[in-house]
């Protein structure tokens, strides 16, 4: 089993639309939850980070659930430029690991 | 955020070379630095994680000697592909860490080898 697994996507949806994306972790010991935004062929860069108290950004909201260790992203009001692949990040004992990451595409 | 420059961005090697991949923290100190390598629609894999003036710390799986990391300053980290072959083809992208890290990851651009 991976120790951080995500939706397998894509998801393909039209501007507009709320989206939503799940991230699992299996380390109980997990201390900090990030998601990242990758463009193609480009560095992946912070979105936003993850707490229990949930985390809003705009039209991002991000959200933990440590009991059910799974990790969330909604994205509200779909724009063109949300196109990307969204990573969920788990770090703990000093390094992060990846989800596989989910590829949205959003289309006019 | 903090800026994480890396370099080269592209490289295009023969097959028996070796290539060199700088990553530079500009504006912060860099006590640690990670090491990441990803392959097409795969997510990103740690290689190593590096701390300056120590030995880098390598996942299981990965060389050694075909992958060497240095840490010399704290605000400079390279990683050395030996003996480069055309599996070793793929994204590398290094990010850093300063003394205040909370856990959220600066990367660099990322390098796109390419061994012929």
């Amino acid at each position: 089993r991976k120790e951080v697994e995500q939706d397998p996507g894509p998801f393909n949806v039209p501007e507009g639309a709320t989206v939503a994306f799940n991230c699992t972790y299996s380390n109980s010991a997990s201390q900090s939850f990030f998601w990242y935004r990758q463009d193609c062929r480009k560095e992946p860069k912070l979105l936003m980070s993850v707490y229990s108290s949930g985390n809003e950004d705009g039209r991002f909201t991000a959200q933990l659930n440590r009991a059910s260790q799974y990790i969330s992203l909604l994205i509200r009001d779909s724009k063109l430029s949300d196109s990307a692949t969204y990573l969920c990040a788990v770090e703990g004992a000093g390094k992060s690991t990846f989800g596989d990451g989910t590829t949205l595409t959003v289309k006019p | 955020g903090a800026v994480v420059s890396q370099h080269p961005s592209r490289v295009i090697c023969k097959s028996g070379t070796s290539v060199k991949i700088e990553c530079r923290s500009l504006d912060f100190q860099a006590t640690t630095m990670f090491w990441y390598r990803q392959f097409p629609k795969k997510s990103l894999m740690l290689m190593a994680t590096s701390n300056e003036g120590s030995k880098a710390t390598y996942e299981q799986g990965v060389e050694k000697d075909k992958f060497l990391i240095n840490h010399a300053s704290l605000t400079l980290s390279t990683l050395t592909v030996t003996s480069a072959h055309p599996e070793d083809s793929s994204f590398y992208i290094c990010s850093a860490t300063g003394t205040r890290h909370t856990g959220e990851l600066f990367f660099g651009e990322g390098s796109r080898l390419t061994v012929l």
